[in-house]
């Protein structure tokens, strides 16, 4: 199995700031046949159910604001969100579907500093 | 609007079996991957699996998969999780999910004497 490790395992933030959440592949995620990264980002927030926020590791999905930024390439991917708000509070992770088993980082916990 | 509802959870004896069922609506059920993925009381997501289409491809993750089945009913616009043999460690949220862009609110499965 793929093993995806995230950090940090939670981040204390203020409205405003800029933050970053590390992913980590065991194996690599890109497919040399279409050159895209099998990899997403999710977001949870309290009693909810997760939220696709960007896929192939960039891309965002419809409606997610500009200001979620997915990068990286390979084994080593980041989710940067700027200025972040009170709404971004949340539970977040990344999770390959380069090959099954699709696996889950084990989640980046956003609080409010 | 896309819609996806879970149901047939609840309380269970350890050992019994369970069928969970994902009712979709608001799209062409026959034209996408559906999969499960639960969620232990406060921990993270584990990926259950998928099913194609028609149904020719199903993947598990393999600790599971002697004990989980997954099927569909494209006529009726269902999917469906039979799960068997459940122990404690089986006590989640289940979510249905289509392609992982949208989500099911989940339902609770509880094992327990």
């Amino acid at each position: 199995d793929i093993v995806m490790t995230q950090s940090p395992s939670s981040l204390a933030v203020s409205a405003g700031e800029t933050v970053t959440i590390n992913c980590k592949s065991s194996q690599s995620l890109l497919y040399s046949g279409n050159q895209k990264n099998y990899l997403a980002w999710y977001q949870q927030k309290p009693g909810q159910s997760p939220k696709l926020l960007i896929y192939w590791a960039s891309t965002r999905q419809s409606g997610v604001p500009d200001r979620f930024i997915g990068s990286g390439s390979g084994t080593d991917f980041t989710l940067t969100i700027s200025s972040v708000q009170a709404e971004d509070l949340a539970i977040y992770y990344c999770q390959q579907y380069y090959d099954t088993p699709y696996t889950f980082g084990a989640g980046t916990k956003l609080e409010l500093k | 609007e896309v819609k996806l509802v879970e149901s047939g959870g609840g309380l269970v004896q350890p050992g019994r079996s369970l069928k969970l069922s994902c009712a979709a609506s608001g799209f062409s059920f026959n034209d996408y991957w559906m999969g499960w993925v639960r969620q232990a009381p406060g921990k993270g997501l584990e990926w259950i699996g998928e099913i194609n289409q028609d149904s020719s491809t199903i993947n598990y993750t393999p600790s599971l998969k002697d004990k989980f089945t997954i099927s569909r009913d494209n006529a009726q616009n269902t999917l469906y999780l039979q799960m068997s043999k459940l122990g404690s460690e089986d006590t989640a949220i289940y979510y249905c999910a289509r392609d992982y862009g949208a989500w099911g609110q989940g339902v609770m499965v509880t094992v327990s004497s």
